[in-house]
């Protein structure tokens, strides 16, 4: 198995552009995470998806953040319009909801610098 | 809401043995789990405790106590390779998400 696949592995950008993060969970999956994680703010949580669907988007920080998953094996995290605190190492994660132990599985993350 | 506490470094011997503590508050608990990541790198899963008591993995072992909102991750043999952010992780009841610790950075000396 490929494990979760996540594109670009490294994006930079300037403010006020638009950013899409693109994931791609393990076959089977069922639910999708999205996390964020910087230095001050550790791991958060942004929105997860079961069977495709937005489950809980509180950690979304603001409208800018929107996140869609069109099918089982897609989902895209968008930042429009993209600003300089949103740099960040953004994860997308994995897991069969019918699944042993609460085990997730991550992607090796997109690396955004916005300057 | 849910928040947890763990030191933010520790510095341990190769060979040694050493434990990294975990507590936390939570308004519906499910389960502690443990992630390390290496720099540069994603999390991995490493373990998790729903019931009280010790779960051992190799050279790792886990530990929850529901009643004291505690746990720690015990690695023995310590290698080099052991040295990376360590974790803590709850799920609340009838949630499937993670609440992540701040982590703890392990580094590992000869």
């Amino acid at each position: 198995d490929a494990g979760v696949i996540q594109s670009p592995r490294h994006e930079v950008t300037e403010m006020g552009q638009e950013v899409t993060l693109r994931c791609k969970p393990i076959s089977g999956h069922n639910s999708l995470f999205w996390y964020r994680q910087t230095m001050m703010r550790g791991l958060e949580l942004l929105i997860y998806f079961n069977n495709n669907v937005p489950i809980d988007d509180s950690g979304m920080p603001e409208d800018r953040f929107s996140a869609k998953m069109p099918n089982a094996s897609f989902s895209t995290l968008k930042i429009q319009p993209s600003e300089p605190r949103d740099s960040a190492v953004y994860f997308c994660a994995s897991r069969n909801l019918a699944g042993g132990p609460n085990e997730q599985f991550f992607g090796p993350g997109t690396r955004l610098t916005v300057l | 809401g849910q928040s947890l506490e763990q030191p933010s470094e520790v510095t341990a011997v190769e060979g040694a043995i050493v434990q990294i503590n975990c507590t936390y508050q939570t308004s519906g608990f499910y389960g502690l789990s443990w992630y390390q990541q290496h720099d540069g790198g994603a999390p991995t899963f490493l373990s998790y405790n729903a019931l009280d008591g010790l779960e051992e993995t190799g050279r790792f072992s886990s530990f929850l106590s529901r009643s004291d909102s505690y746990g720690y991750l015990l690695l023995q043999e310590l290698q080099m390779k052991d040295s990376a952010s360590y974790f803590c992780a709850v799920s609340g009841a009838g949630s499937y998400q993670l609440t992540f610790g701040k982590g703890t950075k392990l580094s590992v000396i000869p």
